[in-house]
């Protein structure tokens, strides 16, 4: 079964470091998602790209969030310096997503909590 | 805004039919109405999509209004491992998918 991983599955780090996510897609799929998920708001995306080109961050903190796919097997998510509210789980998907009727794969998370 | 409106919460029996109900007044005409579920401590997971006539397959069956603005996800026998927040999404392609509150269900022994 293809499945879509994600590393560390849980970080605790200090106000102000800096914390790398990383996600790797399941084989194939050309699109891919990142989301964050707290108690207060839910399942919210952040950015998601294309063929690795990135194609929308509106929902991400530009100022200490960062996403990169420097190549197709390997999505990253940065926060640079994080603190205590980006607590939250932070999921990856990927999928085809060409039509809506497209599925998207999603990982286990990685759980952050910023102290 | 895909909006779309679910019960806060349900609670079924285990091995009963279980109908999880969906509002999504605002679709379109070439919206899909997806389903996801999320179990606990996972990731959402993909369970059935649709557009107009009733879907089945292993997980689950979906039942769509005729008029699109309401569907209704059906789980035919309830098991404790179906225990899950169940978000119900109208989207179209290009668009993002948006993930409401969800249904929590409970499956009680």
């Amino acid at each position: 079964d293809a499945r879509v991983t994600q590393t560390p599955r849980d970080k605790v780090t200090e106000m102000g470091q800096e914390v790398t996510m990383r996600c790797q897609p399941i084989l194939g799929h050309n699109t891919v998602f990142w989301y964050r998920q707290t108690m207060m708001q839910g399942l919210e995306l952040l950015a998601y790209f294309r063929n690795r080109a990135p194609l929308d961050d509106s929902g991400m903190p530009k100022d200490r969030f960062s996403a990169e796919m420097p190549d197709a097997t390997l999505a990253t998510l940065k926060i640079q310096p994080s603190e205590p509210r980006d607590s939250a789980v932070y999921f990856c998907a990927s999928g085809f997503f060409s039509s809506a009727q497209d599925t998207q794969y999603f990982g286990p998370g990685t759980r952050l909590t910023v102290l | 805004d895909a909006k779309t409106t679910q019960p806060n919460s349900m609670e079924s029996n285990e091995e009963e039919p279980v109908h999880l109900p969906c509002n999504h007044s605002t679709i379109s005409g070439t919206d899909y109405i997806h389903w996801y579920r999320q179990l606990p401590s996972q990731g959402p997971e993909y369970v059935i999509h649709g557009l107009t006539s009733n879907v089945n397959n292993r997980m689950a069956s979906l039942a769509i209004a005729e008029d699109r603005k309401s569907s209704t996800l059906i789980l035919h026998r309830a098991t404790l491992r179906d225990a899950a927040v169940y978000y119900c999404i109208h989207w179209r392609a290009g668009n993002m998918l948006t993930f409401g509150g969800g249904t929590r269900l409970m499956v009680k022994p």
